[in-house]
C-alpha cells in the first residue's frame, strides 16, 4: 500500500531531550516536506527537501534538523526540544517525477515538550 | 516572506447550501493554489488546486478561483452535504517546482443536516 508513514504517532518528553520524529515513504517520491500545525495557525512549513542531500528551510526552521541521505526517509530532528515546540507535526510527500503537485501526508505526530 | 489569509474561520451552512471560502496572498511570485481538507483527528488530503496560469477550475461539487490581479483565489462547495463538515485550509505555493508553501488558518465548515 503507497503510503507515508510517521513515528512515533505520540510522544511525551521534557525539555532538552534530543529526539527523533521519523517520516517515511514507500512511493518513491522526490520532495518531501515537514510541517507543524498549531491551532489557529494552520500548517506551518519546517524544513523540505527536494531529493537526496538537498534540503532548504520553510517558514519555521529554527530548533529543527533535517536530513535526506535516503529518498524514503526524511527524519525531523529536535536537538533540544522546548515547550514552544509541542505541536502536531505532518510529514508529506510529492511526486514532482510524475508531474504532479499533490502532497501526500502522512499520520501525524502528537508530540508534547514539559 | 509570503502571507495567506483565510476567511471565515468558521461557517455554518444548511445541507444543500453553498459554501464560500476566501484566502488572500501577498506575493505576486506565488504559482500553485492548492486546497486541503481535514476531517476530525485526520491528515489533510488535497481537494482541488489551481496554478496561477488558470482562473477557474471545477471538479463536480468543488470549484476553485483565481484572481492574480487581486491576489486572491476562493473555493466553492456546491449542495454541501454533512460529509463535507471538516476543515478546509487554503495554501499558496512559491518555487520552480512549488517546493515553499504557507497555508491559511483554516475554515472550519459545519453542514447541517
Amino acid at each position: 500500500e503507497a503510503q507515508v508513514t510517521q513515528n512515533p504517532r505520540y510522544l511525551i518528553t521534557v525539555t532538552g531531550k534530543k529526539l527523533t520524529v521519523t517520516c517515511s515513504q514507500n512511493m518513491n517520491h522526490e520532495y518531501m516536506s515537514w510541517y507543524r500545525q498549531d491551532p489557529g495557525l494552520g500548517l506551518r512549513q519546517i524544513y523540505y527537501s527536494m531529493n537526496v542531500e538537498v534540503t532548504d528551510k520553510g517558514d519555521v526552521p529554527e530548533g529543527y534538523k533535517v536530513s535526506r541521505k535516503e529518498k524514503r526517509n526524511f527524519p525531523l530532528i529536535l536537538e533540544s526540544p522546548s515547550p514552544n515546540q509541542t505541536s502536531l507535526y505532518f510529514c508529506a510527500s510529492t511526486p514532482f517525477a510524475e508531474g504532479r503537485s499533490e502532497q501526500f501526508f502522512g499520520p501525524g505526530t502528537r508530540l508534547t515538550v514539559l | 516572506g509570503e502571507n495567506v489569509e483565510q476567511h471565515p474561520s468558521t461557517l455554518s451552512v444548511q445541507e444543500g447550501d453553498s459554501a464560500v471560502i476566501k484566502c488572500t496572498y501577498s506575493d505576486s511570485a506565488s504559482n500553485y493554489f492548492p486546497w486541503y481538507k481535514q476531517e476530525l483527528g485526520k491528515r489533510p488530503q488535497l481537494i482541488i488546486d489551481i496554478r496561477s496560469n488558470v482562473g477557474e477550475k471545477k471538479d463536480q461539487r468543488i470549484a476553485v478561483t483565481l484572481n492574480k490581479t487581486a491576489k486572491h483565489f476562493s473555493l466553492h462547495i456546491t449542495e454541501t452535504q454533512p460529509e463535507d463538515s471538516a476543515v478546509y485550509f487554503c495554501a499558496a505555493s512559491i518555487g520552480l517546482l512549488f517546493n515553499k508553501f504557507y497555508f491559511g488558518s483554516g475554515t472550519k465548515l459545519n453542514v447541517k443536516p
